[in-house]
């Protein structure tokens, strides 16, 4: 089945303390993005990545790293979390290296730093 | 660069009813408009989306209408029914950013039995 997952679903931590979201997609796509949805802002692009090795910052990237190493993984990384990063998060992958075609999302990962 | 208005933020329509949701951008040279739509508690999905090089497209009860010049662009439902009801959003992109989505703020639509 075609699909992106994430993990964890769901991550309450404390301030500074490094965390990892995964991401993977198993359909041999190119884009892959990460997202954060907060009430009334909408979907805010963190950061995207058009190829392996190749990432780029979206709208908000600061306290986020990602990396891209494999075609089929984009982990997030928070190395000292804020209570500022409580939010939904959302991996999407897309097809033909770009976001101009459909983007598949994950099933979102709700994260509550304290 | 780009920036992208959604409204309402809320639209309640009886069911049966039409329900249109607008957005304008900014950015003249965007010409990529996708819609996506997200069920409480699930991921956003891709419904309608729309290319500059055509001003409408449909698909069954749902239709997307952009005006190039006036740079809006707009989500048309038509009989609508109570599984419509979600959050929508809408987003625009240009090809020489990397193709970026700029996403707006999102419309939650109520269909009312």
């Amino acid at each position: 089945e075609a699909q992106v997952t994430q993990n964890p679903r769901y991550l309450i931590t404390v301030t500074g303390k490094k965390l990892t979201v995964t991401c993977s997609q198993n359909m041999n796509h190119e884009y892959m993005s990460w997202y954060r949805q907060d009430p009334g802002l909408g979907l805010r692009q963190i950061y995207y990545s058009m190829n392996v090795e190749v990432t780029d910052k979206g709208d908000v990237p600061e306290g986020y790293k990602v990396s891209r190493k494999e075609k089929r993984n984009f982990p997030l990384i928070l190395e000292s979390p804020s209570p500022n990063q409580t939010s939904l998060y959302f991996c999407a992958s897309s097809s033909a290296g770009t976001a101009f075609y459909e983007q598949y999302f994950g099933p979102g990962t709700r994260l509550t730093v304290t | 660069g780009e920036n992208v208005e959604q409204h309402p933020s809320t639209l309640s329509v009886q069911e049966g009813d039409s329900a249109v949701i607008k957005c304008t951008y900014s950015d003249s040279a965007s010409n990529y408009f996708p819609w996506y739509k997200q069920e409480l508690g699930k991921r956003p999905q891709l419904i309608i989306d729309i290319r500059s090089n055509v001003g409408e497209k449909k698909d069954q009860r749902i239709a997307v209408t952009l005006n190039k010049t006036a740079k809006h662009f707009s989500l048309h439902i038509t009989e609508t029914q109570p599984e419509d009801s979600a959050v929508y959003f809408c987003a625009a992109s240009r090809w020489d950013s990397n193709y970026q989505l700029i996403w707006g703020a999102g419309t939650k639509l109520i269909i009312k039995p």
